[in-house]
């Protein structure tokens, strides 16, 4: 089973409300991530978390804010966003096995997210 | 950030008809992955390669890992109309919880 769940699935909120997007896999991996995607454009990398630990931040801005309570979850906590952050969020697992092995990552569904 | 150079960007085909698309980089990747994704939703993991050369199938779909792993090409058999979204292409460098770099993409739009 290659699933990784993400709740809520649509999600609209105000530029001062705090909302999170929850992701969740039971595959075992030791990798998660969150990818941001406009439309027609592919993914673009956020976070990376390796055996919970962030290992990549890729200069995002600190209105989003990641957490990683255990292996099986990622969240992704939102406070003061802008209409400019409205996208469709991504959460990808992967084994994170020994370095130098191929880490295949398996993505959710995503989160359609809109700032008003 | 960086994308690899997919082509075509986008196609229209006929039900029936077999389609090629393709991946190129300046860099060396050790993983080339294709992926598939339907509109509102996640991309679905199509077809890993994981060695230079390596041809591999997965039904009506195959892909090739080039020679000199900067490159990477998707060909579907006898499309379907279910074959219609956008196809990525990415790119791994070894090690760990590492980064996808993903290609710019190519929607593929079937008529029957």
């Amino acid at each position: 089973d290659t699933e990784v769940t993400q709740t809520p699935k649509h999600l609209v909120m105000g530029m001062t409300n705090k909302k999170s997007l929850k992701c969740e896999q039971h595959m075992g991996h030791r990798a998660m991530y969150w990818y941001k995607q406009k439309a027609k454009k592919p993914p673009e990398l956020m976070f990376v978390y390796s055996y919970e630990k962030l290992s990549i931040n890729e200069s995002v801005p600190s209105r989003f804010s990641p957490e990683c309570p255990n292996s099986s979850l990622l969240n992704l906590h939102l406070h003061a966003l802008q209409p400019e952050d409205s996208a469709l969020y991504l959460c990808a697992s992967s084994q994170a096995g020994t370095t130098g092995w191929a880490d295949t990552q398996y993505f959710g569904p995503g989160t359609r997210l809109t700032v008003l | 950030g960086q994308q690899l150079n997919q082509s075509p960007q986008s196609m229209f085909i006929q039900e029936g008809e077999d389609v090629s698309m393709n991946c190129t980089s300046s860099s060396i990747f050790n993983t080339w992955l294709w992926y598939k994704q339907d509109p509102g939703e996640g991309p679905v993991l199509l077809i890993a390669l994981y060695k230079a050369g390596e041809l591999t199938s997965n039904g009506r779909l195959t892909a090739q890992f080039g020679i000199t792993r900067k490159d990477s090409f998707l060909n579907i058999s006898a499309s379907i109309p279910s074959d219609v979204g956008i196809y990525f292409c990415a790119g791994q460098s070894t090690g760990t919880a590492s980064k996808l770099t993903f290609g710019t993409g190519t929607r593929l739009q079937v008529t029957l």
